[in-house]
């Protein structure tokens, strides 16, 4: 079946530490999304990219980081440098970039840093 | 960045009955509507995408509705279910730009 896998599904780290989260899709999706929700708020975009090798901040991009080296991989970096890195992690795939083509979500990753 | 307001935050709802929601968002420059169901444990689930004014969107029990010039969408589900209990989130665009979303609506159905 095509979809989106997230890996892995709770994830724990220590403040201070860069953390990774994947993102794959077999989906043959062009674009590829990470959005963050925290409680009480709707979900933000980090991170976008439309093709292969390019991508553009989100919303909140400060303190992540991304790589778009293959068509069907967006893995997420959370650095040190986020505040508030303790969130759920949405990663979605549409075919095209484009406002009228819908979002396939993964199940999330939830990060906890302590 | 664009707001995009939903309301109510909860609803709470008698099997069998029907109930509707709201999405509020800017009209200037409106491009697309997305509406998206997310049940608990599981991924959001594209329910509509919708473009124009007045447009009309239906799957089973569910339906949308999209005013733009206004800027606002209804979502109406007949004859609520236990599993239609869910998160449902709308988005929107500004001009052709990522999507923002809203807070949701959360709708639990009592059996």
């Amino acid at each position: 079946d095509g979809g989106i896998t997230q890996s892995p599904k709770y994830l724990f780290r220590k403040e201070g530490q860069n953390v990774t989260l994947s993102c794959e899709q077999n989906l043959n999706h062009d674009a590829m999304y990470w959005y963050r929700q925290d409680p009480g708020q709707g979900l933000r975009l980090i991170y976008y990219s439309q093709i292969v090798n390019d991508f553009q901040k989100g919303d909140i991009a400060e303190g992540y980081s991304v790589s778009r080296e293959k068509k069907e991989s967006f893995p997420l970096t959370v650095t040190s440098a986020q505040k508030n890195p303790t969130a759920f992690y949405l990663c979605a795939s549409s075919s095209r970039q484009g406002a009228d083509s819908p979002l396939h979500f993964g199940n999330g990753t939830r990060l906890t840093v302590t | 960045i664009l707001n995009v307001e939903q309301s109510p935050q909860s609803l709470h709802v008698q099997e069998g009955d029907s109930t509707n929601f709201t999405c509020s968002f800017p009209s200037s420059n409106f491009y697309a509507l997305h509406w998206y169901r997310w049940e608990t444990a599981k991924s959001p689930e594209a329910l509509f995408v919708m473009t124009l004014n007045g447009d009309e969107k239906k799957k089973g029990r569910i339906s949308a509705t999209l005013n733009t010039k206004e800027g606002y969408s209804y979502l109406y589900i007949k004859g609520s279910q236990p599993e239609d209990s869910a998160t449902y989130l709308c988005a929107s665009n500004f001009g052709n730009e990522k999507l923002t979303f809203g807070t949701g609506t959360r709708l639990t159905i009592i059996p």
